[in-house]
């Protein structure tokens, strides 16, 4: 089955601070999502980005479906961003397969 | 809109005792609703598909006796942890979907299963 890896694996950076966050897919896909999981486990939609590029406030994302990636970009990163990002890719039967996740926790 | 709802948000049982999580779509009709576990720092898994008023279709390695889904309506499904033991323990988390023109899941809040 397709593979979903993303990188780095954990993130501490200090506030204020811009991060990129990396997602890679080992086949073609119909659809990628970015999703933050808060602290209390809730999953939270940011993008919807099969490809091209979409921006919402510090954050935006870019995919390049030809070569099988996407990228989270955080700007001015908050404490309030700490969590885990995961990506999630769609291939034909509509059913998710979330990547490996990436841990970022924003110091004060 | 697009709100997805889970009771309970915790629950602590005895081994061998069954749960049952629900999982509601307060302001939209799911055609499909998913569910998946999510063991400690780990990524989320997908158990199961249901449709409303048909079978659910379980993951490969995941026991359908164990795990029983029940999509009754548009806005409510089940997942009953039967016998449960302490591996089950976890955090199950659904979704929910209308197709309305994307494949795009809303997801529930999750309950934290602990079995002692």
């Amino acid at each position: 089955g397709i593979q979903v890896e993303q990188s780095p694996p954990d993130l501490i950076l200090q506030e204020g601070a811009n991060s990129t966050l990396r997602c890679n897919f080992s086949d073609s896909v119909n659809n990628l999502q970015w999703f933050h999981q808060n602290p209390w486990g809730q999953l939270i939609n940011l993008f919807y980005i099969p490809s091209g590029t979409k921006q919402n406030g510090r954050l935006s994302a870019t995919t390049v479906a030809t070569e099988r990636y996407s990228l989270l970009y955080i700007s001015s990163s908050q404490t309030t961003d700490s969590g885990v990002y995961f990506c999630a890719v769609v291939r034909g039967t509509y059913k998710y397969i979330f990547g490996t996740g990436t841990r970022l926790k924003v110091l004060a | 809109g697009a709100v997805v709802s889970q009771h309970p948000s915790w629950v602590i049982c005895k081994s061998g005792t069954s749960v049952k999580i629900e999982c509601r779509s307060l302001d939209f009709q799911a055609t499909t609703m998913f569910w998946y576990r999510q063991f400690p720092k780990q990524s989320l898994m997908l158990m199961a598909t249901s449709n409303e008023g048909s079978k659910a279709t379980y993951e490969q390695g995941v026991e359908k006796d164990k795990f029983l889904i029940n999509h009754a309506s548009l806005t409510l499904s089940t997942l009953t942890v039967t016998s449960a033991h302490p591996e089950d323990s976890s955090f199950y988390i659904c979704s929910a979907s209308n197709w309305g023109g994307t494949d795009t899941q809303y997801f529930g809040p999750g309950t934290r299963l602990t079995v002692l």
